[in-house]
């Protein structure tokens, strides 16, 4: 079936920091990916969009790229500050009759000053 | 200002007692969700609804009901609140041309005991 998968549970930096959380899918849909970001206290929101087409999606200063061959999804930053800590959840996106996203477990990401 | 409301924001719910979540959007979607959030879960798709007085099953409907009077308002019902329906629950809408990018309510904390 449809799914994805998000290894990194926790992921626990200092600002200026490189940030990198993976993602893989599986889907027999042609996918359209997605970041959703929650900080505390807040429900989710969109971060990036990406889809088989362009293959990246920058935004905030984050960027996300997808690889096909992989079927794999990655979020990456330069440098973090501590107003990036929050919940990233990738999110796959199909179409099924309009019931389309799928979400992973989410990868909290903690930054210390 | 906040497009996506949800009441009320916490409860406290007895084990077979009946708990109603309200959810309104001044979005002008067409598209609604309710969504539950666990920890190591992630998000999953309760009901949906795409217009109103019709409301559709997500992936995991079993001991909720939904409601959808009108556009701008989308129910949670729990006839019979459990002790495993302690979660966060979040509403969410979409417009049908982008229905991926959903518009998250801060979410109700409910607690069955």
């Amino acid at each position: 079936g449809d799914s994805v998968t998000q290894m990194q549970g926790q992921v626990t930096l200092s600002e200026d920091d490189f940030l990198f959380i993976n993602c893989t899918y599986s889907t027999t849909w042609y996918p359209t990916l997605f970041w959703y970001v929650q900080y505390p206290g807040e429900g989710p929101q969109l971060l990036l969009k990406v889809t088989t087409a362009n293959n990246k999606g920058i935004s905030r200063g984050f960027e996300a790229t997808y690889d096909k061959r992989t079927t794999s999804f990655h979020l990456q930053k330069a440098s973090v500050q501590e107003s990036d800590s929050a919940v990233y959840y990738c999110v796959l996106g199909i179409y099924q009759g309009g019931r389309a996203l799928i979400f992973g477990t989410g990868t909290t990401v903690s930054v210390s000053p | 200002e906040a497009a996506v409301t949800q009441s009320p924001r916490s409860k406290v719910a007895v084990t077979g007692g009946k708990v109603t979540l309200s959810c309104h959007q001044t979005n002008n979607h067409d598209y609604m969700y309710w969504y539950r959030q666990d920890t190591g879960h992630g998000l999953r798709l309760i009901h949906y609804s795409y217009v109103a007085d019709s409301t559709e099953k997500g992936d995991i409907p079993d001991g909720y009901k939904a409601s959808r009077p009108s556009q701008e308002n989308f129910s949670l019902i729990l006839e019979l609140a459990s002790l495993s329906q302690t979660a966060v629950y979040f509403c969410a809408s979409s417009d049908t041309r982008d229905a991926e990018t959903l518009y998250f309510g801060s979410g109700t904390r409910l607690t069955v005991l």
